[in-house]
């Protein structure tokens, strides 16, 4: 149990629509991350919220985009959902500084038909 | 641009064997380095870490992981899995010190009881 928490953790969509997925940072942790895991593959870091900022960002296009609240909580905002949009969504929370370790929630499950 | 190959996709061991997964990456800078886990159903997870000092590094559940910063390798070893240690194991950096990670395409370890 990280104190991680996600919502939705399953959601169906169609081609074009847009999603919205929920985090909960651990309490104390002021950074949070979000990768995408396709099937078999590794989780790809998509960007990075420190105080309500991007700090950094993935090789995603501009229809991938978030939102941190002064809570620490994020949003991740998908557009335009394309078929390979399809994947668990994963946020992580960590403290702010050089890398430490990143405490993952159990992810958001994402088809896009 | 930095990456992390993982050399096993899919292992299969029965109890008590041991293991190694390969890990590699290419990345000259400051090199910190991570193993996660994620076993069925449940979250990502740090199974350990290598910032400075002693190249051979101890984790939860009795795995280890050696750096060996000539071959730009950081391989996870245990000497005797168990049935629950079945689950999917990833190599992780942070390029640039940076507060992201990395992942490699993970492998999956089965071990049978």
């Amino acid at each position: 149990e990280t104190g991680v928490t996600q919502s939705p953790t399953h959601l169906i969509k169609t081609r074009g629509q847009q999603v919205t997925l929920r985090c909960s940072s651990q309490s104390g942790h002021n950074t949070v991350s979000w990768y995408q895991q396709a099937l078999g593959q590794g989780p790809q870091f998509i960007f990075q919220y420190y105080r309500e900022e991007e700090n950094g960002r993935g090789n995603f296009p501009p229809r991938f985009s978030g939102l941190q609240f002064p809570n620490y909580s994020s949003e991740l905002n998908v557009n335009a959902l394309e078929l390979d949009d399809s994947a668990l969504y994963l946020c992580a929370s960590s403290f702010a500084g050089p890398p430490g370790e990143l405490f993952f929630g159990e992810g958001s499950r994402l088809t896009v038909l | 641009a930095q990456s992390v190959s993982q050399h096993n996709h899919h292992v299969i061991l029965s109890e008590a064997a041991s293991l190694e997964l390969g890990c590699n990456y290419s990345y000259g800078g400051t090199v910190n380095l991570f193993w996660y886990v994620q076993y069925p159903g449940q979250h990502l997870q740090l199974l350990l870490k290598y910032f400075s000092g002693d190249p051979l590094v101890k984790g939860i559940k009795g795995f280890e992981a050696e750096f060996i910063k000539s071959k730009f390798s950081f391989n996870l070893r245990k000497p005797s899995v168990q049935w629950s240690d079945t689950a999917e194991y990833f190599c992780a950096v942070p390029p640039s010190n940076t507060g992201k990670l990395i992942f490699g395409q993970g492998t999956t370890l089965q071990v049978k009881p």
